[in-house]
């Protein structure tokens, strides 16, 4: 079966510091794979997603980078936090044309 | 703008009884629909899905899409309170697969 795993669970940065968060997926292939924040009391905002290594669809202008280096790797970075990046973030995968899956979060307070 | 719309709640409903969650949808060409659970401080699980016109159950879940109305429902039958949660909508628009579109939630309260 599939699993998908995030770390940290939580993290607490200061403004301006770098940011490294890391999805990773068991038990398939070739997944799309997703980033998503929420900020607190909202929706889903999609701010990556990548269809394969190196493919990365950026779908909101922001301070934030993406990157897959391997088939079920798939990492979210910042090099200058801002306030307004606080919020859960969370990793998915799915293989087309099903449906996704997300994994535990990350639940991000800039200070 | 592909949107994809919920009355954001709280809905509130006693236990045992149907709650039923709404869904309109933008993009007249969307074929694939979801419905995901989300309890307070976790990630969404996913809980339904629909694919066609009409009616779909799993267990107390039974999912309900009209295409020709843009809608999606979700009635939860013989709801209980760890039914409480918000739910959300999300939506595969024409075009591809690649991405879902999201509802802003509606939360569930069920009380005894």
């Amino acid at each position: 079966s599939q699993t998908i795993h995030q770390w940290p669970a939580t993290l607490v940065q200061p403004v301006g510091s770098p940011l490294s968060l890391e999805c990773t997926v068991e038990g398939t292939s070739n997944p799309n794979l997703y980033w998503y924040r929420q900020a607190a009391g909202r929706g889903l905002q999609l701010l990556f997603y990548s269809v394969g290594i190196g493919q990365i669809s950026s779908e909101v202008p922001q301070n934030l980078s993406a990157s897959r280096p391997q088939d079920r790797q798939f990492i979210l970075s910042s090099k200058k936090l801002l306030l307004s990046d606080s919020g859960f973030y969370l990793c998915a995968w799915s293989v087309p044309p099903t449906e996704q899956y997300f994994g535990p979060g990350t639940r991000l307070t800039v200070t | 703008q592909k949107e994809v719309e919920q009355n954001s709640g709280p809905l509130s409903v006693p236990e045992g009884a149907i709650a039923s969650l709404n869904c309109t949808y933008s993009d007249r060409g969307s074929q694939s629909f979801f419905w995901y659970r989300q309890y307070s401080g976790k990630s969404p699980e996913l809980i339904m899905s629909i694919y066609s016109n009409g009616d779909k159950e799993d267990g107390r879940f039974t999912a309900q899409l009209n295409k020709a109305s843009q809608y999606v429902s979700l009635l939860i039958r013989d709801s209980q309170p760890s039914d409480s949660a918000t739910y959300l909508c999300a939506v595969a628009p024409s075009g591809g697969y690649n991405k879902l579109i999201f509802g802003a939630g509606t939360r569930l309260a069920v009380h005894p």
